[in-house]
């Protein structure tokens, strides 16, 4: 069974510093796909990345990366030089799309950041 | 570009009364997923339909069902609602064979009072 742990639930940082979110992930399959969304408190999901698990390498948008370590299960994602406006709870979320079925999103508990002015 | 429509976006039912939510996926999408999310919870998979057919069930309550129509859109029905429904529900859609891509749509928030 697919299953995703976001050990982090709450972290607070001051403006201007970098942060890492961690995402570690648990499947038995060898194709899958790992994801990041931001949810702000208006309640949408924005997505962020998505990675598929045979392309290892990291990605950088801006002042957002991404870490994908197939040998340590895990996708971390990190923000830096944080701002106010990236306040929103993070999800991790995994998918093992195979034929239709089992395509589902298995989301972590979510990491609430909070960045202080 | 066109996103995923979802009506209505907010709801309040009370207790024992029965709530239809709608989700108009993104032109040329045939498949659909709804999902709940609780307050301070991450979003649970209920149910999925591909081509007018259930492709995949997740934790849904009895009380649910769902259907995707011709249109491809699709409706979920709610009866007897309890206060532990009251949930962000979204919906997602994407092409079969790219079920990796699913897009979201802005969510219904549903209160039962």
């Amino acid at each position: 069974a697919q299953k995703v742990t976001q050990a982090q639930t709450e972290i607070s940082v001051v403006e201007k510093e970098d942060v890492t979110l961690d995402c570690v992930y648990e499947t038995r399959d060898t194709t899958y796909y790992l994801f990041w969304y931001k949810q702000p408190p208006s309640g949408e999901l924005v997505f962020l990345i998505r990675r598929n698990s045979f392309d290892e390498q990291n990605e950088i948008s801006g002042r957002y990366s991404w870490n994908f370590q197939k040998s340590t299960s895990s996708f971390n994602f990190t923000i830096t030089a944080s701002q106010v406006v990236d306040s929103a709870v993070y999800f991790c979320a995994l998918s093992e799309p195979r034929s239709g079925a089992n395509s589902k999103l298995t989301f972590g508990k979510g990491i609430t950041l909070s960045v202080r002015p | 570009a066109a996103g995923v429509i979802q009506s209505p976006r907010h709801l309040i039912k009370e207790k024992r009364e029965t709530a239809t939510l709608k989700c108009y996926p993104i032109p040329r999408h045939d498949t659909v997923y709804w999902y709940q999310q609780g307050p301070g919870q991450d979003p649970q998979f209920l149910i999925s339909f591909y081509e007018k057919m259930q492709s995949d069930k997740g934790s849904i309550p009895d009380r649910f069902s769902a259907q995707q129509f011709s249109d491809y859109h699709s409706e979920l029905n709610m009866s007897s609602l309890e206060l532990g429904d009251s949930a962000l529900y979204f919906c997602a859609s994407s092409l079969e064979e790219a079920t990796y891509e699913q897009y979201f749509g802005p969510g219904t928030r549903l209160t039962v009072t």
